[in-house]
This record gives structure tokens, C-alpha cells and sequence, in this order.
């Protein structure tokens, strides 16, 4: 029974270079939401995705950043020219369907730790 | 604007008391769900207990409590008996509503180092 798999666990990237971070959701949830975690800071939320659509990305910075989850495979956060202020700790937290009410949990990933040089 | 307040950065316990960290919010809307998550060192997400607006009782999951006071919107998280195992970054987070529609968004306090002492 995985929970939610995030992979790499850590990146190193030189400025310029693009970061790619994947997230494969629990089995049986189809919902997939990012957070950065800035040194010392709490969890900022990113992006929410349902497959193949984008619900809500008022959390993305407007240049660089870019979310997908298709149909198949795992949800993308793709990072373009990465600067050393990218360099944070990137969740990914996957629920079922949302009610909006209860105990609807968000099952997080154990981050992906991105180190721009 | 939904907004979720941790005043304490750190705090201290001795093993086998009992610790209390804060947690005030602010939102208009009527229903809404209040978490607590660990983060130990390893840096992973840990669900700890859940509390809805609605809800009757304070929420309790084993050795954590939830000290719920909605007139003056404050969720404290207790947790009894700590043991070392509990050293770690708490943090508050509250269900953020979705216009339109239903969303598990949440969006977090500033967290809480606890250190238990043995």
C-alpha cells in the first residue's frame, strides 16, 4: 500500500539548468496538490490538479514554474533557469475526490529537496 | 483572507509531561476543518488529528488532542505524556475553500519546533 511517491528525494541543479520533480499520487486518489517549504518556513501552497486539468494555481510564481498531471504517469512540477531562491523542500500531497467537509485528508509525499548552485 | 497564526517558534517539555501549542485562525466562512501535522527531522508530513467547525467534542487521536475554542478561533494542539519520539516541527493548517467548489487546499501556520528533554 504506497502512499505517495515522490522522486528524486534530492536535486542538485546550477543555475540556468531546469528541475523536474514527480509525484505519483496514492492508489485511489486522483487529486494532487504542491507546496514549497522554504528554509525554516511552514508549507506554501502551489497548485492543485485533478488528470489532465488544472484547478487551481494561485500559488504558482507566474514565470518558470509550470504543473501538469496527465492521464497517465506521474504529476510534473517542472522548474525552468532555476535560481538559487528555487532552492526549497517541494511536496506533493495527493486526497481522494473532495468533499470540501471532514476528515478529507491530504497524504503527503516525503518532499523532493531542490539545491540550486 | 483564511490566515492561520503560530506565535510559538519553539518550545520545551519534559519527557512524560504534557505540552500545548498554539494555534489561532481567522476565516469568515462558517465550516471549515482544522489540522495538525508533524514534521520530525526527516522531513516528512505526518497527519496527526482533525477538527471540523461543526464537529460537537474535541477531537482526540491517541495522545493528541485537539483544544478547540471557536469564539475565540483558537485550535490548540495538546499532546500528553511526550516522549522523545515527539521532538519535531508541529504545524496548524486549515481547509482553504475553493470558489466554486470543494478543494482539500490547506494552507499552513509557521510551525512549531518542540523539543522534548529527557
Amino acid at each position: 500500500n504506497a502512499g505517495v511517491m515522490q522522486n528524486p528525494r534530492h536535486l542538485v541543479r546550477r543555475r540556468g539548468q531546469e528541475a523536474r520533480l514527480r509525484c505519483s499520487p496514492m492508489k485511489g486518489h486522483s487529486h494532487v496538490y504542491w507546496y514549497r517549504q522554504l528554509p525554516e518556513e511552514g508549507l506554501k501552497f502551489m497548485v492543485y490538479l485533478q488528470k489532465e486539468n488544472i484547478i487551481d494555481e494561485s500559488g504558482m510564481p507566474k514565470e518558470r514554474f509550470s504543473a501538469e498531471f496527465p492521464k497517465e504517469g506521474p504529476s510534473i512540477l517542472r522548474i525552468q533557469q532555476v535560481v538559487r531562491g528555487d532552492s526549497a523542500a517541494y511536496f506533493c500531497a495527493s486526497s481522494p475526490l473532495p468533499s470540501g467537509t471532514g476528515a478529507n485528508v491530504l497524504t503527503f509525499g516525503a518532499g523532493s529537496r531542490l539545491t540550486v548552485l | 483572507a483564511q490566515k492561520i497564526t503560530q506565535t510559538q517558534p519553539g518550545m520545551f517539555v519534559q519527557e512524560k509531561e504534557a505540552v500545548t501549542l498554539d494555534c489561532t485562525y481567522d476565516t469568515s466562512d462558517p465550516s471549515y476543518g482544522l489540522f495538525w501535522y508533524k514534521q520530525p527531522s526527516s522531513g516528512e508530513m505526518i497527519f496527526l488529528i482533525y477538527q471540523g467547525s461543526y464537529d460537537q467534542q474535541n477531537a482526540t487521536e491517541g495522545r493528541y488532542s485537539l483544544n478547540f475554542q471557536k469564539a475565540r478561533k483558537s485550535a490548540n494542539l495538546v499532546i500528553s505524556a511526550s516522549q522523545l519520539g515527539d521532538s519535531a516541527m508541529y504545524f496548524c493548517a486549515m481547509r482553504d475553500p475553493l470558489e466554486g467548489g470543494a478543494t482539500n487546499k490547506l494552507i499552513f501556520g509557521t510551525g512549531t519546533l518542540l523539543a522534548v528533554q529527557p
